[in-house]
């Protein structure tokens, strides 16, 4: 159980052009999607928040008009990566936290982002 | 100002002997402790976890242990197996999950 999938698994994309990255809780249903940005041999830093049917609660320096979250339901949330630029190109993963669940997250596989 | 730091960035390990990753924080309103396990280019996966009201918890060959007074955790794989060859995250759970660096742990058979 507790399964989270993501897609695309890696996507390259030009410079300027937007990017849409989604992530589902397979088997339970996600009151909390988290999005994570993880750069290579660093932590993971967390991007924003969201709770099904509301706006993103968005971390300190991070731009949310430029990473666009969308919870629309309790098994699918997206990030939009808009007007993509190479300091864009990151390692994205998405966690789910289910109802009952206060601590624990399931995370997905990660998309990896290149912007050319 | 990092709130959950892992000291070593890699570890090294024989096969068999016991692994030791620790981890410090610095917020002790902190009352959950997790510890995921990563391979490259996935997500993490959950390994262990560790309420505040504890000081150890066992799974398997995992264990956690905790020790409020000096805001240290640490994870203790044993016997440990190539397999566990991967980076180890803890994290801290204050409403949302704050992590360590990371460690990169290598089992050599």
């Amino acid at each position: 159980g507790a399964v989270v999938s993501q897609h695309p698994s890696w996507v390259i994309c030009k410079s300027g052009t937007s990017v849409k990255i989604e992530c589902r809780s397979l088997d339970f249903q996600a009151t909390t999607m988290f999005w994570y940005r993880q750069f290579p041999k660093q932590s993971l830093m967390l991007m924003a928040t969201s709770n099904e049917g509301s706006k993103a609660t968005y971390e300190q320096g991070v731009e949310k008009d430029k990473f666009l979250i969308n919870h629309a339901s309790l098994t699918l949330s997206t990030l939009t990566v808009t007007s993509a630029h190479p300091e864009d190109s990151s390692f994205y993963i998405c966690s789910a936290r289910g109802q009952g669940d206060y601590y624990e997250q399931y995370f997905g596989p990660g998309t990896r982002l290149t912007v050319t | 100002d990092q709130q959950v730091k892992q000291n070593s960035p890699s570890l090294s390990v024989q096969e068999g002997r016991i692994s030791i990753l620790n981890c410090d924080y610095t917020n002790s309103m902190f009352d959950y402790f997790l510890w995921y396990k990563k391979y490259p280019a996935e997500g993490p996966t959950f390994l262990i976890s560790i309420s505040s009201i504890k000081d150890k918890n066992e799974d398997g060959r995992f264990t956690v242990f905790l020790n409020k007074s000096a805001k240290h955790l640490s994870l203790h794989i044993v016997p440990s197996q190539p397999g566990d060859s991967a980076v180890y995250f803890c994290a801290a759970a204050g409403g949302k999950l704050i992590f360590g660096q990371g460690t990169e742990l290598s089992v050599k058979p």
